[in-house]
């Protein structure tokens, strides 16, 4: 199956920074997902990208689905200590029946720092 | 509009012993999901329905677990015997549609399981 390869693996930044992540995939995908999942609960879907070269936009987050169609990144302005959390990338790979699975990466761990 | 509930939140079980996971996804959502999430990883799917029917097992470790969703709705995860290597956060999901077209899959909040 595919894999997707996030990173950082973690990162502590101080309250009012810019933060920024990747995600990079051994194959191509048509879709591009990131979800955030706090401490003891699901994760919860952020943004969605469907295009390569797509910018997108979710209050202080803002994603893009790279122009090769393997990558992608997250980028969160001016940090806050609810920002805090594990940021996955996701995306959709075909399995039997044309069903809809999602592959997840590993995950960026966000410490925001008062 | 009420999430994915998902229960119990917390189980502790010793090795060998059973253990069973209940989720009722979204309603209207046909497409309900399995996950296993090993801590410092992300979710890794079990199983897949569409409906009350199977779509993709491939992944889940039949000699053990076993999952079913009888009328199209509610689901139960079980593992028979539990290992030390099973301990993690269970995760169910839904989503509206399969095939064509992305599906964007809600989470419950999980059952984190440990195994002792």
């Amino acid at each position: 199956g595919q894999q997707l390869n996030q990173s950082p693996q973690s990162m502590f930044i101080q309250e009012g920074e810019d933060v920024s992540m990747n995600c990079t995939s051994s194959s191509i995908f048509n879709t591009w997902l990131w979800y955030k999942q706090d401490p003891g609960e699901g994760p919860v879907l952020l943004i969605a990208l469907y295009k390569a070269g797509e910018l997108t936009s979710n209050g202080r987050l803002t994603a893009q689905f790279g122009i090769t169609r393997k990558d992608s990144f997250l980028n969160i302005s001016a940090s806050i200590p609810s920002d805090v959390g594990i940021y996955f990338c996701a995306g959709p790979e075909i399995s039997s029946g044309s069903a809809r699975q999602l592959t997840f990466g590993s995950g960026t761990q966000l410490t925001v720092l008062p | 509009e009420a999430g994915v509930a998902q229960s119990p939140r917390y189980k502790i079980i010793e090795k060998r012993q059973s253990v069973a996971f209940w989720c009722n996804p979204i309603s209207g959502h046909a497409t309900l999901y399995w996950y296993q999430q090993i801590l410092g990883q992300g979710p890794k799917l079990l199983i897949q329905f569409q409906n009350n029917g199977v779509v993709d097992d491939s992944q889940l470790p039949k000699d053990r677990f076993s999952a079913e969703r009888l009328k199209g709705v509610d689901s139960t995860l079980k593992i028979q015997p539990a290992k030390l290597e099973d301990s993690a956060v269970y995760l169910c999901a839904s989503s509206l549609v399969l095939g064509q077209g992305v599906n964007i899959q809600y989470f419950g909040a999980g059952t984190r399981l440990s195994v002792l």
